[in-house]
């Protein structure tokens, strides 16, 4: 099984300031087809996940450009340049290497100061 | 807009079968590659369940240890799984989504608690 690590688990923010997520892969996410397979969701309070980056850099459709993805090796981070208040909610990084064998992260809390 | 809605009990007692269905609406199930469950207990963190692709192969947890069916009913446009051998610890909110080769799992039912308590 791979295990995903994030950090931190809980990320007080400013408004207006920026803010990053990092998650860790215990194994390699990077397939011969030369795709990383990590996506990161968002699950505000009382609601269902919603995706916001897919092959660990790639905006989903309606996601505002502020939120943004980058990957290193097994090394992957969210990026948000600029925290607004409906932002706060659980961040989950997910790998989703194929054969199918997801896995998350623990998530990450993000609130508002 | 593509929505989906989970279906089922909301409690069920230990030992006993959970069956869920999420019907797809506001779309065609063609449109679409991979049909996926997932789950939460309360007060914790997303766990992948399993999968259902476009030629109808199926992947799942192995955590679950082969107690989980995932099936797909294209003219109904819903898919469901089957969740053998409940314990108190497979209560959780359940849901389904829909998504493509490799995650990107972009459309999300609202859940169904499923509670195990005898």
């Amino acid at each position: 099984e791979i295990v995903m690590t994030q950090s931190p688990l809980s990320l007080p923010v400013t408004p207006g300031e920026p803010a990053s997520i990092s998650c860790r892969s215990s194994q390699t996410l990077l397939h011969t087809n030369g795709y990383t397979y990590l996506d990161w969701y968002l699950q505000k309070p009382g609601q269902s996940p919603q995706v916001l980056i897919y092959l660990g850099s790639n905006r989903a459709s309606g996601v505002p450009d502020r939120f943004s993805g980058s990957a290193s090796g097994t090394n992957f981070t969210l990026r948000i340049s600029r925290v607004e208040a409906e932002d706060v909610g659980v961040y989950y990084c997910m790998q989703a290497l194929q054969p199918p064998q997801y896995t998350f992260g623990q998530g990450t809390k993000l609130e508002i100061k | 807009q593509v929505q989906l809605q989970e279906s089922g009990p909301g409690l069920v007692k230990p030992s006993e079968t959970l069956f869920l269905t999420c019907v797809v609406s506001g779309s065609s199930m063609t449109r679409v590659s991979h049909w996926g469950w997932f789950r939460q207990p309360p007060g914790r963190g997303l766990e992948w369940i399993g999968l259902i692709n476009y030629p109808g192969t199926t992947f799942h947890n192995p955590s679950l240890k082969g107690r989980v069916t995932i099936s797909k009913d294209m003219s109904k446009n819903q898919f469901s799984l089957t969740m053998t051998s409940l314990i108190v610890a497979d209560t959780a909110t359940y849901y389904c989504a829909t998504g493509a080769y490799g995650g990107k799992f972009d459309h999300w039912g609202q859940g169904a608690l499923v509670t195990v308590s005898s």
